[in-house]
């Protein structure tokens, strides 16, 4: 166990309505990335946060928001749900940017759009 | 568009065989490779990377074979062992800062089947 961990384990909204997601880094780690995985498919950057700011973000539209909090722990908010957003969403924490290819993820929330 | 292009897409092999998982990337800018192993209902681990100063890594069971020159890298898993099945994902990252941060660039994933 990596020590990254997410809540809720599963969540099921309907389309239109918002989520938010939840993630605690591992101790010590200041970095968080958060991913989205689709069934059947590799993990998608969706955005980095270190030290409470966004540090990159991949091809997500702005309903894509997150936050970091100064313990490090981060949300992912996602708004207007479409059924494409259904996945599995990982959190991934790391101690520095220096040592940032370091990425240790958490079990992930699946989430369903119906 | 996917940046990192793995094959095959599922695997099966005997149990004390070789796996062996490929992958393929574009872009030059990329400076670090690594392989994760996903079990079902849990995140990606990380089982072994490589930089592309080295054209080979090693550790236990596993290797990265690395050839800058043809873009491509691939996963070695000698003796698999049935506790390998798994789906496996290659990955590439600039370690570097560019404007999307640090982003890990993954393949589409590998289903591994090592039967007893």
């Amino acid at each position: 166990e990596t020590g990254v961990t997410q809540s809720p384990t599963h969540l099921i909204k309907t389309r239109g309505q918002q989520v938010t997601l939840r993630c605690s880094s591992q101790s010590g780690h200041n970095t968080v990335s958060w991913y989205q995985q689709a069934l059947g498919q590799g993990p998608q950057f969706i955005f980095q946060y270190y030290r409470e700011e966004e540090n990159g973000r991949g091809n997500f539209p702005p309903r894509f928001s997150g936050l970091q909090f100064p313990n490090y722990s981060s949300e992912l908010n996602v708004n207007a749900l479409e059924l494409d957003d259904s996945a599995l969403y990982l959190c991934a924490s790391s101690r520095t940017l220096a040592e940032q290819e370091t990425q240790y993820f958490g079990p992930g929330t699946r989430l369903l759009v119906l | 568009q996917q940046q990192v292009k793995q094959s095959p897409q599922s695997l099966i092999v005997q149990k004390g065989g070789i796996s062996i998982i490929n992958c393929a990337y574009e872009n030059t800018a990329f400076d670090y490779f690594p392989w994760y192993q996903q079990f079902p209902g849990k995140g990606p681990a990380l089982l072994i990377a490589i930089r592309p100063d080295v054209s080979e890594k090693k550790e236990g069971r596993f290797t990265i074979s690395f050839n800058k020159s043809a873009k491509q890298f691939s996963l070695h898993i000698m003796d698999s062992q049935p506790g390998d099945s798994a789906t496996y994902f290659c990955a590439a990252s600039i370690v570097q800062y560019s404007n999307s941060g640090y982003a890990l660039n993954f393949g589409k994933g590998t289903s591994l089947l090592v039967t007893p």
